[in-house]
């Protein structure tokens, strides 16, 4: 069935080093959401990618929908102690049934 | 402007009982989804509402079942409850028509089954 896979499943790095999380699907996205989770709490929306091959920058943050449209990359540079918490990704196949990654969790060591 | 809301925060049940979560969603949203994130795992799609109909649904039993009213705000029901729906349940709300789907997530009902 249709379903988002992504890796890693956990990331642990020193402040200022860069972190990377991926996510791939079998079949073709019709777009592509991020989303941050904070321990204890909700997801939060970051941004939504939509065109193949599309790159999106907001500060340290660079997300990249691939060219097939069937997998996704966000880019954090230079982490920071805020950045800590899950990343998801969440992809929608006909723009309402939206499939949900199991998340990287992120920790970040002073 | 109050974003989604969720109530209850925690419930807790025993097994064969019946649940029902309540959402309002944020000013200006039509749409309304529902998630089970069980600990450590991804949001699972339970099914979206919106104009007061059930518009998709993922692959859960029809022990879940749901309500959207007049007002937007929605319920989510659980009936003859397993150990195995011990869970976060989300509330998200977004605003159909528009290109750009963000939703917006409640803070969750913690569901414990015991």
């Amino acid at each position: 069935g249709q379903q988002v896979m992504q890796i890693p499943q956990y990331q642990h790095v020193q402040e200022g080093e860069d972190f990377t999380t991926y996510c791939n699907s079998s079949t073709t996205l019709s777009n592509i959401q991020w989303y941050k989770q904070r321990p204890g709490g909700h997801p939060v929306f970051l941004i939504q990618l939509v065109k193949s091959g599309e790159v999106k920058k907001q500060k340290r943050l660079t997300f990249q929908f691939g060219e097939a449209k069937k997998n996704s990359s966000l880019h954090i540079t230079a982490t920071q102690t805020t950045d800590v918490g899950t990343y998801f990704c969440a992809g929608s196949y006909n723009n309402n049934d939206m499939r949900f990654g199991a998340g990287t969790r992120l920790t970040v060591k002073p | 402007d109050a974003g989604v809301t969720q109530s209850p925060t925690h419930l807790i049940k025993t097994r064969g009982q019946q649940v029902t979560l309540r959402c309002s969603p944020k000013s200006g949203h039509d749409t309304v989804s529902w998630y089970q994130q069980a600990l450590g795992q991804g949001p699972q799609f339970i099914f979206q509402y919106y104009e007061e109909e059930e518009r998709q649904r993922g692959n859960f039993p029809d022990r879940f079942s749901g309500h959207q009213f007049p007002n937007y705000s929605s319920e989510l029901n659980v009936n003859a409850l397993l150990l195995g729906d011990s869970a976060l349940y989300l509330c998200a709300s977004s605003r159909r028509g528009t290109s750009y789907n963000e939703q917006f997530f409640g803070p969750g009902t913690r569901l414990t089954v015991l």
